[in-house]
């Protein structure tokens, strides 16, 4: 998998948009970006993931710049329930399993 | 449509004793995943299972810990003679084929408390 750097952490106020960035300098041509999150100690959820394009989901946005070295997760109006550890991860389902990093703790305060 | 199944939801087991982690995917995915999350810290990975087949267990320890995923029935981690250190939360994910446009569907995991 792709080393990925995230801040550690984040606040965000409710209702604002919350941008979350992820650098992914060694990515490679047929790795995809995965978010993940992780609401206290429940499973991770599935966020979105990407290749080269944005895209959308009910969820989230995803920004990958056009050199796929760092990437964007968009959550439009963040809520509490959105406090949660995000993880964004380098990789490829297809080749082998996906390794998670320490991702970044985003605080939505009221 | 059923997600992850993980059971038990919480087990205990007395030091020395065998823990047995059940996992059944999601109807029609044939690929899963184990992780294991310590108290507070992060997802580690430890082996990946198709039916019949370990593909990779770097992640695994090597002694105590084994995992199948039978052709019928649930994937199963069976941790043997457990000690304190194996307290913690253990997830399973599941996928449903080989191709990496395809994110990961974790169960609730099962918390494991060693006394």
């Amino acid at each position: 998998d792709a080393k990925t750097t995230q801040p550690p952490s984040m606040d965000c106020a409710e209702g604002r948009a919350a941008n979350l960035p992820c650098n992914h300098s060694t990515i490679s041509g047929n790795e995809y970006v995965y978010w993940y999150r992780q609401i206290h100690s429940q499973g991770p959820q599935y966020i979105i993931h990407g290749l080269k394009n944005n895209e959308t989901n009910e969820m989230a946005s995803l920004i990958i710049t056009e050199d796929r070295k760092s990437s964007t997760l968009i959550l439009p109006h963040a809520t509490l329930r959105d406090t949660a550890v995000y993880y964004c991860i380098g990789g490829d389902t297809g080749r082998r399993a996906l390794t998670f990093g320490s991702g970044t703790r985003l605080q939505v305060q009221p | 449509n059923a997600g992850v199944m993980q059971n038990p939801r919480h087990l205990v087991r007395r030091r020395g004793q065998e823990a047995r982690l059940r996992c059944s995917p999601m109807k029609g995915h044939s690929h899963v995943y184990w992780y294991r999350q310590l108290p507070e810290e992060g997802l580690k990975f430890m082996v990946y299972l198709q039916k019949e087949n370990i593909i990779d267990e770097s992640g695994m320890p090597k002694e105590r810990f084994s995992a199948e995923f039978p052709k019928e029935g649930p994937s199963i981690l069976r941790i043997q003679q457990v000690v304190r250190g194996d307290s913690a939360a253990y997830f399973c994910a599941s996928s449903p084929r080989q191709t990496g446009n395809y994110g990961y569907t974790f169960g609730s995991g099962t918390r494991l408390t060693v006394v």
